[in-house]
């Protein structure tokens, strides 16, 4: 089945600062790939999601790019703020059965004003 | 608001205990995905219905089980409750396919005591 490495586990910036977060996936067939985050004590919501035929994609302050060849997505966030201190969780999902997303294992960051 | 409706929100409860979770998907949306989240953990996939049928199972105890309704409402049932089950367990839905992002509930915390 799919797997998917997700780094940093654990990413402080300063306010102002960027922040990049990166995937890895094992299983070249997938096809999308959401990014979640999650306040603490709160659900998941997407922030961004990208399909495998488009190499980067751009909401305000947050992208995505994806490489197909080495198998990789990163988030990107610029011009962070304090709100955006939470757990952002990638996922990959291919084709085919039953279409569950496979997640990271989650990056949490901190960003101090 | 996502749309996702879980119930109840918090549930405490003692070991050797049986308590349901509840949930009920977006609007139009016909599959169902719940996951578990213990304390700094990631999201634990536990199982998917789609239709009212099961569609794949990941990581579920045999003292868990599950079902979707015809009105596509599901409850995820804990059984012989243990220390470790506490967590927060996520329901979530998506039309199915496999570029459609997961909507998640506000979750159910189980607290077992």
């Amino acid at each position: 089945g799919e797997n998917v490495e997700q780094h940093p586990s654990t990413l402080s910036v300063q306010e102002g600062d960027s922040a990049v977060i990166k995937c890895t996936y094992s299983d070249s067939a997938s096809n999308y790939f959401p990014w979640y985050k999650q306040e603490l004590g709160k659900r998941p919501q997407l922030i961004i999601d990208i399909r495998s035929n488009v190499g980067e994609k751009k909401d305000q302050r947050i992208a995505v790019t994806l490489n197909k060849t080495a198998k990789h997505f990163s988030l990107h966030i610029t011009e962070t703020q304090p709100e955006d201190s939470a757990v952002y969780f990638c996922a990959a999902s291919m084709p085919g059965g039953s279409y569950i997303p496979t997640f990271g294992r989650g990056t949490s960051l901190i960003v101090h004003p | 608001d996502s749309g996702v409706t879980q119930t109840p929100k918090h549930l405490i409860t003692a070991t050797g205990q049986r308590v349901t979770l509840r949930c009920s998907p977006r609007s139009g949306d016909l599959s169902v995905y719940w996951y578990q989240q213990s304390l700094d953990q990631g999201l634990q996939f536990l199982i998917q219905y789609y239709n009212g049928e099961e569609r794949a199972k990941g990581n579920i105890l045999e003292r868990f089980s599950a079902q979707q309704f015809p009105d596509l409402h599901s409850e995820l049932n804990l059984s012989s409750l243990e220390l470790g089950d506490s967590a927060l367990y996520f329901c979530a839905s998506s039309s199915g396919t496999v570029d459609s992002p997961l909507h998640f509930g506000n979750g159910t915390r189980l607290t077992v005591t």
